[in-house]
């Protein structure tokens, strides 16, 4: 079946570092790949997405790209803030016909930024 | 602004005593989901409307039912909570059963 293995947390950077986060995947077909982002006590806010091979997302500053050789969708950012620190999940939605509703999610990198 | 919107944010009920939760978008989607979201886990299917066709999980406990009365609103009812059920319940929706799903802010349910 699909699953997605995200990079395990938590991840602790100091404002304005590099960030990745790593997430692979395994579905049958061409899944299309998301990042989520879910801030302390709320709900899960779509943060960028990728529908095909080679497709980059990107919102916020954040950067994924659709790497299907490596089955990959690797999340980015050039510098964080204070303010990004969240849970990040990765996901896909695969199948056909009537059964490509089903999001697969990673586990959830907990990332925090400090000052 | 097109929202999904999730009442109440949190809920304290007793074990076993029924507990409803509600949603509204006002994204006209004809999908609803709700998902279950235990503490440091990633959401849970347990069921979903299409339109007004109800598709349970297979691994969803009978516990939880659903209603969905119109397009704009969807309820989960828990008709006998236990200690275990205490999550957050996140309701999301997408326009047919296309690829991106939009998530309310979710409802942190507490059984005591």
């Amino acid at each position: 079946g699909d699953s997605v293995t995200q990079m395990e947390g938590p991840v602790t950077l100091s404002e304005e570092a590099f960030l990745t986060i790593n997430c692979t995947y395994t579905a049958t077909g061409y899944p299309s790949l998301f990042w989520y982002v879910q801030y302390p006590g709320e709900g899960l806010q779509l943060l960028l997405k990728a529908t095909k091979a080679d497709d980059k997302g990107s919102n916020k500053g954040f950067e994924a790209t659709y790497r299907k050789e490596t089955t990959s969708f690797h999340l980015e950012k050039g510098s964080v803030q204070v303010s990004d620190s969240a849970v990040y999940f990765c996901a896909l939605s695969s199948g056909s016909g009537g059964s490509n509703y089903k999001l697969t999610f990673g586990k959830g990198t907990l990332l925090t930024v400090n000052p | 602004d097109a929202m999904v919107i999730q009442n109440p944010r949190y809920q304290v009920t007793q074990f076993g005593k029924p507990v409803t939760l509600s949603c509204s978008q006002t994204l006209n989607h004809n999908v609803m989901y709700w998902y279950q979201q235990k503490s440091s886990q990633a959401p849970k299917l347990l069921f979903h409307y299409y339109d007004k066709d109800f598709n349970n999980e297979a691994d969803t406990p009978d516990n939880f039912q659903s209603r969905r009365p119109n397009t704009s609103f969807c309820f989960l009812d828990i008709r006998s909570p236990g200690l275990g059920d205490a999550a957050m319940y996140l309701c999301a929706t997408s326009r047919g059963r296309r690829i991106t799903q939009y998530f309310g802010p979710g409802t942190r349910l507490t059984v005591l």
